[in-house]
């Protein structure tokens, strides 16, 4: 079993859908890390938290320690955020990262 | 502020031979990590460099070994190659730990052994 695990692994929406990415990690972690990652592989990060719940603009990220899982949402999805969305858990001096969520968001 | 560059983005080599991929970190980052990504694996990580020194590394063989200059440039290299080194090499700067910080990630040398 990966120590880190992101589901759905592909997800298609509708343009406006919100949309959740759920990740499971089995190891204790210092913090966890989304990113985005768009055709061509570049990589951007999200967010970065360890407890709570971030906001950036659409963008909320939440995380429950004690269940050891976070989420990703989407408000109001529109096709320039269909990428790769990845998780990444800060354990064991590096970074475990899950297979990654392909969303494709359809006008 | 510039981003991460790293340097080629493409690269064919065969195998048996060496490579060696570049990294120029975000000015002010101390911290350069390096990343192989693969459809099978996903993004795995290969070793961290701090200040010229390795403070971490992943589980992949000897082959692959990094340095990391004083200007904090990186350079990561994986000696006689094989087919399964086919794969996108990222690194990512930060001023600290990456998996305590935001990390800031360059495009990527995508690597084909043939």
């Amino acid at each position: 079993k990966n120590e880190v695990e992101q589901s759905p692994q592909n997800l298609t929406a509708q343009e406006g859908e919100f949309i959740t990415i759920n990740c499971s990690y089995s190891v204790g972690i210092s913090a966890l890390h989304w990113l985005q990652q768009h055709p061509g592989g570049g990589i951007v990060s999200l967010f970065m938290l360890s407890s709570g719940k971030k906001k950036h603009g659409r963008l909320i990220a939440t995380i429950n320690i004690q269940e050891k899982h976070s989420s990703l949402h989407i408000t109001a999805s529109h096709p320039r955020d269909s990428a790769v969305y990845i998780c990444a858990a800060a354990a064991q001096g590096n970074l475990i990262f899950g297979k990654g969520t392909k969303l494709s968001v359809k006008p | 502020k510039a981003g991460v560059t790293q340097t080629p983005r493409y690269l064919i080599k065969t195998r048996g031979q060496q490579v060696t991929l570049s990294c120029s970190p975000i000015s002010g980052h101390r911290s350069v990590s390096w990343y192989q990504q693969t459809p099978g694996q996903g993004l795995q990580f290969l070793f961290e460099y701090f200040s010229e020194t390795q403070r971490n590394k992943g589980n992949f063989p000897g082959r692959f070994s990094g340095r990391q200059f004083s200007n904090s440039r990186s350079e990561m290299n994986v000696s006689t190659l094989e087919l399964g080194d086919s794969a996108l090499y990222l690194c990512a700067s930060s001023w600290d730990r990456p998996q305590n910080t935001e990390a800031f990630f360059g495009q990527g040398t995508r690597l084909t052994v043939v």
